[in-house]
């Protein structure tokens, strides 16, 4: 069965902590996603990640960093979270490019 | 720049009814874009609906229905009969084809379904 898993499902921090957000496949898909959704925003690329240290900056990615060092594990980084950053993250996969497969998504709040 | 606009931001239909989601798209920058429509089930994540890759195609899935209208720059969600299981949130998306792979979505139209 083919799934992205994303950990934690929801997290509350407080402003200046750091974040960590993680998203796995079980599918060896070559090409990871990090995106947020905003209400009247939809959602915005943060960062795509084509293999293993192959990563590219989205549309949204300042703020935010990226590792992949394994295929099937793409983590979303905040250094020093801002109450900006409260979203509800989403990690997509995909192999061909055309169609992605997402995860549940990560609500962050931070205060 | 490229972009995907949804006209409604909440549409509410009777069961039973027919529904139709408008969905435009700009791709100035992709001369053959790809076209989605992605659906969010409460407390699920995205899962793709239905894809169409080819002008003046159509593509269908669960009894949806989209076609890839060139001319209009149009890919509209329809179904003859909703029910109350497809209450969700609609994204209509589009990609290129090209070494970037991104998806530009829609703001997403929520769907409620009154029984």
């Amino acid at each position: 069965d083919m799934k992205v898993t994303q950990m934690p499902r929801y997290l509350i921090k407080r402003m200046g902590e750091n974040v960590l957000l993680e998203c796995g496949q079980d599918m060896s898909h070559e090409t990871m996603y990090w995106y947020r959704q905003d209400p009247g925003l939809g959602l915005q690329l943060i960062y795509i990640s084509y293999d293993v240290d192959s990563n590219s900056e989205g549309d949204i990615p300042k703020g935010y960093r990226v590792s992949r060092k394994k295929r099937e594990h793409f983590s979303l980084i905040l250094d020093s979270a801002k109450t900006n950053q409260t979203s509800v993250y989403f990690c997509a996969s995909s192999h061909t490019g055309i169609e992605q497969y997402f995860g549940p998504g990560t609500r962050l709040t931070v205060l | 720049g490229d972009s995907v606009t949804q006209t409604e931001g909440q549409v509410t239909v009777s069961e039973s009814k027919s529904l139709i989601i408008n969905c435009t798209y700009s791709a100035t920058s992709i001369a053959y874009p790809n076209l989605f429509w992605y659906v969010r089930y409460p407390g699920e994540g995205l899962q793709l609906l239905l894809k169409v890759i080819t002008a003046g195609q159509k593509g269908s899935s669960r009894g949806f229905e989209a076609t890839y209208n060139k001319e209009t720059t149009s890919f509209h969600l329809q179904k003859a009969s909703v029910q109350e299981s497809d209450s969700a949130v609609y994204y209509c998306a589009l990609s290129d084809r090209g070494n970037t792979r991104k998806l530009i979505f829609g703001l997403g139209t929520t769907l409620q379904v009154q029984p």
